[in-house]
């Protein structure tokens, strides 16, 4: 298996714009998370889902921020509009469902709003 | 708070032990996780402990846990170079999420 991918790897905008991160999580997992890491704040929480259901979103900042998993085998996360306080590395990780399992993490895309 | 603390930094010799910190804050966690993450890459397993064990080793890692002042320690022996890199500490604090400290970078020199 490929591990878990994301795209793009590097995306610049600005500030305003629309901006959508791809993640493909490792085929037959039932768990996925979007992290998002900055120098400041370390590794956050956004969302995560259990069988493309949304399970806690509380980590989500504002309402700019949106996710949806369509089906088990892709998610995205979109931002509108970014802001360049958005600028930071977003991972997406993939596990089994429960605790003990472990998280793979994808390689990460990093986002700066100018 | 739930923050996982860990301090930030930590310089090593090359053929030295580093021993890496961290407070959690959930006495219910049932694992608790170190990862690695090397530069620009994602973060990567490195080995994890049962709530239940007060000390786990694999190799050149050694992890004690005490549970009673929620300390968690990582001991790398024999560090190399290649073994720079940010190491997070984390806690499972639902049954599938973690919550992750904010990374100890470890600087090994030659």
């Amino acid at each position: 298996d490929a591990g878990v991918i994301q795209s793009p790897r590097h995306e610049v905008t600005e500030m305003g714009q629309e901006v959508t991160l791809r993640c493909k999580p490792i085929s037959g997992h039932n768990s996925l998370f979007w992290y998002r890491q900055t120098m400041m704040r370390g590794l956050e929480l956004l969302i995560y889902f259990n069988n493309n259901v949304p399970i806690d979103d509380s980590g989500m900042p504002e309402d700019r921020f949106s996710a949806k998993m369509p089906n088990a085998s892709f998610s995205t996360l979109k931002i509108q509009p970014s802001e360049p306080r958005d600028s930071a590395v977003y991972f997406c990780a993939s596990s089994l469902q429960g605790a003990g399992t472990e998280a793979f993490f994808g390689q990460g895309t990093r986002l700066t709003v100018v | 708070g739930e923050d996982v603390e860990q301090s930030l930094f930590l310089s090593v010799r090359e053929g030295d032990s580093s021993v890496i910190n961290c407070t959690y804050t959930d006495s219910s966690s049932t694992y608790l996780y170190w990862y690695k993450q090397e530069p620009g890459a994602g973060l990567q397993l490195l080995t994890y402990i049962f709530s239940n064990m007060d000390m786990k080793q694999d190799q050149r890692l050694t992890v004690l846990l005490n549970k009673k002042d929620k300390h968690l320690s990582l001991r790398i022996a024999d560090t190399q170079t290649g073994d720079s890199a940010i190491y997070f500490c984390a806690e499972n604090t639902g049954y599938s999420t973690l919550t992750f400290g904010k990374g100890t970078m470890l600087l090994v020199s030659p």
